[in-house]
C-alpha cells in the first residue's frame, strides 16, 4: 500500500531563512505528487504538484519542490520566508493505479520576526 | 474563483444526535469529497461522489452517510454522533477525473464537537 511521510510535526524558522519541509513516499511506481497550504482558519489550496517530467517543480507563493526518484522524496522549499506563510502544510501523493490518494500528516511551520 | 462552503463553522451535539453538515460548490465539479481532519493523523477520506446520486467509500467510512441529490450539493450524515467524531471536518471538489490527479478545492472546514 502506498503511503506519505512527512517526518517534521512542527518547523520554526525566521523570517527571511530559507525553508525546506520534508516529504518521503512510498510506491512501487512514480506516483502524482501535491503540496498543499492550510492557513489558519481556512480550507486547503494546492501550491504545486507533479506528475512527470522536469523534477523541479515552481508553485504559487514562491514555493518549490524537487521529486527525488532515489530517495522517494518531494520536498517543498521556498529561499525566504515572510510572515504569511506561517501556515499547516501537506504533502499528498495520488496512485496512477487503483485510483487512490492520501494526504501526509502534516509540517505546521511557525514563522519568527 | 471556485468556491466551496460549508454550512456551519462551528457545531455543537449530543451523542446520540443525527447530525447534517453540508457542502455547496459553485463551479460544477463533477467529484465532491468529505474528509476528517484530526491533530498527528492528517486528512482522511471519509467518502467521494464522482456524479449524483454515487458514491464511493474512502478509508474511514464507519459511523458515516452520504448523500448527492444534487451536482453542486454534497452532505454528510453522522445518523448517531458520538464522542469519537469530535473532530474537523473538511468538504472538496474537483472538476472531474480521477481522485489520484485532481487538483481538490477546500472549503473552510466544520469543527464539530460532539459532548
Amino acid at each position: 500500500a502506498q503511503s506519505v511521510t512527512q517526518p517534521d510535526i512542527h518547523i520554526t524558522v525566521s523570517e527571511g531563512a530559507s525553508l525546506e519541509l520534508r516529504c518521503n513516499y512510498s510506491y512501487g511506481a512514480t506516483p502524482y505528487l501535491f503540496w498543499y497550504v492550510q492557513s489558519p482558519g481556512q480550507g486547503l489550496q494546492l501550491l504545486l504538484k507533479y506528475f512527470s517530467g522536469d523534477t523541479l517543480v515552481q508553485g504559487i507563493k514562491g514555493f518549490e519542490a524537487e521529486f527525488k526518484r532515489s530517495q522517494s522524496s518531494f520536498n517543498l522549499r521556498k529561499p525566504s520566508v515572510h510572515w504569511s506563510d506561517a501556515a499547516e502544510y501537506f504533502c499528498a501523493v495520488g496512485a496512477p493505479t487503483g485510483n487512490q490518494f492520501y494526504f501526509g500528516t502534516g509540517t505546521s511551520l511557525t514563522v519568527i520576526p | 474563483d471556485v468556491k466551496v462552503t460549508q454550512s456551519s463553522r462551528y457545531l455543537v451535539k449530543r451523542t446520540g444526535e443525527k447530525v447534517f453538515l453540508e457542502c455547496v460548490q459553485d463551479m460544477d465539479h463533477e467529484n465532491m469529497f468529505w474528509y476528517r481532519q484530526d491533530p498527528g493523523l492528517g486528512l482522511r477520506l471519509i467518502y467521494f461522489s464522482y456524479d449524483v446520486k454515487m458514491k464511493e467509500k474512502g478509508d474511514i467510512p464507519e459511523g458515516y452517510s452520504v448523500s448527492r441529490e444534487k451536482k453542486e450539493r454534497f452532505s454528510l450524515i453522522l445518523e448517531s454522533a458520538s464522542t469519537n467524531q469530535t473532530s474537523m471536518y473538511l468538504c472538496a471538489s474537483s472538476l472531474y477525473g480521477g481522485l489520484a490527479y485532481d487538483e481538490q478545492f477546500f472549503g473552510p472546514g466544520t469543527r464539530l464537537t460532539v459532548l
